[in-house]
Order: C-alpha cells, then sequence, then structure tokens
C-alpha cells in the first residue's frame, strides 16, 4: 500500500528565509508525487507534480521540489519565503493509468508559519 | 471557467440526523472524487465516479454513507445517520479523462454535536 510521511507537523520561517518542506512515500512503482497548498478559507491547489524525466520540477508561486528515488523523498523548496505563503502544504503520491488522475495518499500536512 | 463547487461550507447537525453534501465539479470532467479530512490526520480517498458510475468506493467509511451522481453531473454525499467520528473536512475534486490534474473544491466542514 502507498503510504507519504511529512515529519514536520509546524514550521515556522522567517520571511525572505528559505524553505524546504520535507516528504518521504512509500510506493511499490513509479509514483506520482504532487504538493498541494491549502490557504485559509480555500481548497487545496495544486503546487506542483513529478510523473517522469527531469527530477526537479518547477511549481507556482515560485516552489520546487526534487524527487530522489534512492531516498523515496519528494521534498518542497523555496528560496525565499513571503508571508503570503503561510499555509498548509500537502504532500501526495499516487498511481496513473490512461485514464489520468486516480486516488492519491496524502500525507498528514505541514503548516507554514511565516513572521516578520 | 468556473471551479469545483461544493455546498455547504460548513454544516452543523446533531449525532442521528442526516446531512446531504453537494459538489458541482468543473463542467466536462467526467472524474469526481470524493475525500475526507479528520480533524489532525490525512485527507483520505472515499470514492471516485467516472460520470455516473462509481469506480471505486473503497475508501467508504460504512454504510452509513451514500454518493450519488446522477446523470454524471453534481455528486450528493448523504450521511444517515450521523455519528460524532463523521465530523471532518469533506473535498470534492475533478478532473477531465486522460488529465492528470485534480481541481479540488474548498470543502465542506461538518460538525456533528
Amino acid at each position: 500500500a502507498q503510504s507519504v510521511t511529512q515529519p514536520d507537523i509546524h514550521i515556522t520561517v522567517s520571511e525572505g528565509a528559505s524553505l524546504e518542506l520535507r516528504c518521504n512515500y512509500s510506493y511499490g512503482a513509479t509514483p506520482y508525487l504532487f504538493w498541494y497548498v491549502q490557504s485559509p478559507g480555500q481548497g487545496l491547489q495544486l503546487l506542483l507534480k513529478y510523473f517522469s524525466g527531469d527530477t526537479l520540477v518547477q511549481g507556482i508561486k515560485g516552489f520546487e521540489a526534487e524527487f530522489k528515488r534512492s531516498q523515496s523523498s519528494f521534498n518542497l523548496r523555496k528560496p525565499s519565503v513571503h508571508w503570503s505563503d503561510a499555509a498548509e502544504y500537502f504532500c501526495a503520491v499516487g498511481q496513473g493509468n490512461s485514464g489520468g488522475y486516480q486516488k492519491v495518499t496524502f500525507g498528514i500536512g505541514t503548516k507554514l508559519q511565516v513572521i516578520p | 471557467e468556473a471551479g469545483v463547487t461544493q455546498f455547504p461550507s460548513h454544516s452543523v447537525i446533531e449525532k442521528g440526523q442526516t446531512v446531504t453534501l453537494r459538489c458541482d465539479p468543473i463542467s466536462g470532467h467526467d472524474n469526481l472524487y470524493w475525500y475526507r479530512r479528520v480533524m489532525g490526520k490525512e485527507i483520505k480517498f472515499l470514492l471516485h465516479f467516472v460520470k455516473e458510475s462509481k469506480q471505486d468506493e473503497s475508501g467508504m467509511p460504512n454504510n452509513r454513507f451514500l454518493a450519488e451522481r446522477t446523470g454524471g453531473t453534481y455528486s450528493t454525499l448523504k450521511v444517515q445517520p450521523a455519528e460524532l467520528e463523521d465530523s471532518g473536512v469533506y473535498f470534492c475534486a475533478s478532473t477531465r479523462f486522460g488529465n492528470t490534474e485534480a481541481f479540488f473544491g474548498q470543502g465542506t466542514r461538518l460538525t456533528v454535536v
């Protein structure tokens, strides 16, 4: 069965500092990997996804993530955090087929607090 | 285009009552998914529709939950009778067939007291 571990439930960073959110997954085959963000009062928004190819994936809002098969990791990074990045971030793993998106398994989420 | 819309945004009901949640997917999206997040836990898959057919309902907790998608458009998720442990945020997502990006609604926060 697939699973996702986000070891950090809460993270606090200063505005302008760099950010790395950790994600480890367990999956038997080549995974589809996602990072979602949920801002207060909003739905889940896709930041980026990895299916194949280049292991460094660029996303929206200046985020990137690197797929490391040997470490079963898909960590999310941003070089300089803005106050508007305060939100909850979810890593997810899924399986795809010819129909496209299939059910995914989410991590527990990491709440990011940004301080001035 | 309009996004995925969920109604209501919040619902507070008493144990034993019935609640129906609604999801309007993006027009043209054949795939519709329901997920639930219980407080402090992961977002968990409930079920998947392809048009009006249930493709996978392996995540439905028990037979108190009934999901429908008549005509392959909007979907409803009914909980009858509701129990305290049903409290949480229910998310709906939709995708086009063959597309790997899911669009999520804002969720319905259900509180059973």
